[in-house]
């Protein structure tokens, strides 16, 4: 089993759907965790970050992270064209200081 | 002002070859990392390096050498490059975690193509 899972997609939407797109992990050491937005050709860029377990939101952005289940969402509320890209999920622990593990990504297409 | 740079954004080279890769950061922070993005844009962490010190290094192969000459920067030297090795490199920097900042900067990355 991977260390970290995400479905690859693609995924295709209409404007305004809500998207939701998850991770689980193998890993209970992790603690925190991330989202990050990767448009083709470019740098990932950080969305959202959220410690243990709960929700957080940002504007059309919502996290959740389950750790009993080893599980986490991000919600996208009225989806945008220029919300397509790759989005990574991303997480780490505090034992291992440095180490980010990175999910593979899932490809979202928002269709006007 | 650009937070992450890298140089070159494109590289196409021969089997063979060595080349380097650049890296900077100007926004202070502590430790720098290397990435291997692949064809299947699966996003791995190569080296990370704190205070001049490698802290991370994951099972790459030892052709891969990161020289960090200061806290600002994080060079990747590749010798004997191969055909495996095309993809997309990246450079990230943070702040050490518990700092109050646990996010990852990224460079734009560069395109490595081996021919």
């Amino acid at each position: 089993q991977k260390e970290v899972e995400q479905d690859p997609g693609p995924l295709s939407v209409p404007e305004g759907a809500i998207v939701s797109l998850n991770c689980t992990y193998s890993n209970s050491a992790f603690q925190y965790f991330m989202w990050y937005r990767q448009y083709s050709r470019k740098g990932p860029e950080l969305l959202m970050y959220t410690y243990s377990s709960g929700n957080k939101e940002d504007g059309r952005f919502t996290a959740q992270v389950d750790k009993s289940s080893k599980y986490i969402s991000l919600f996208i509320r009225d989806s945008q064209p220029s919300d397509s890209a790759t989005y990574l999920c991303a997480m780490r622990d505090d034992n291992y200081g440095q180490n980010f593990v990175f999910g593979p990504g899932t490809r979202l297409s928002v269709l006007p | 002002d650009t937070a992450v740079s890298q140089t070159p954004k494109y590289l196409v080279t021969q089997m063979g070859n060595d080349k380097s890769i650049k890296c900077e950061q100007n926004l202070g922070h502590d430790t720098m990392y290397w990435y291997k993005q692949d064809s299947k844009k699966f996003l791995k962490i190569m080296f990370s390096y704190n205070n001049k010190e490698l802290i991370i290094n994951e099972t790459v192969p030892n052709r891969f050498s990161p020289k960090s000459p200061d806290k600002a920067h994080l060079n990747l030297h590749i010798n004997s490059l191969e055909l495996g090795d095309s993809a997309v490199y990246f450079c990230a920097s943070s702040q050490v975690p518990g700092q109050g900042s646990h996010e990852q900067y990224f460079g734009p990355g560069t395109r490595l193509t081996v021919t």
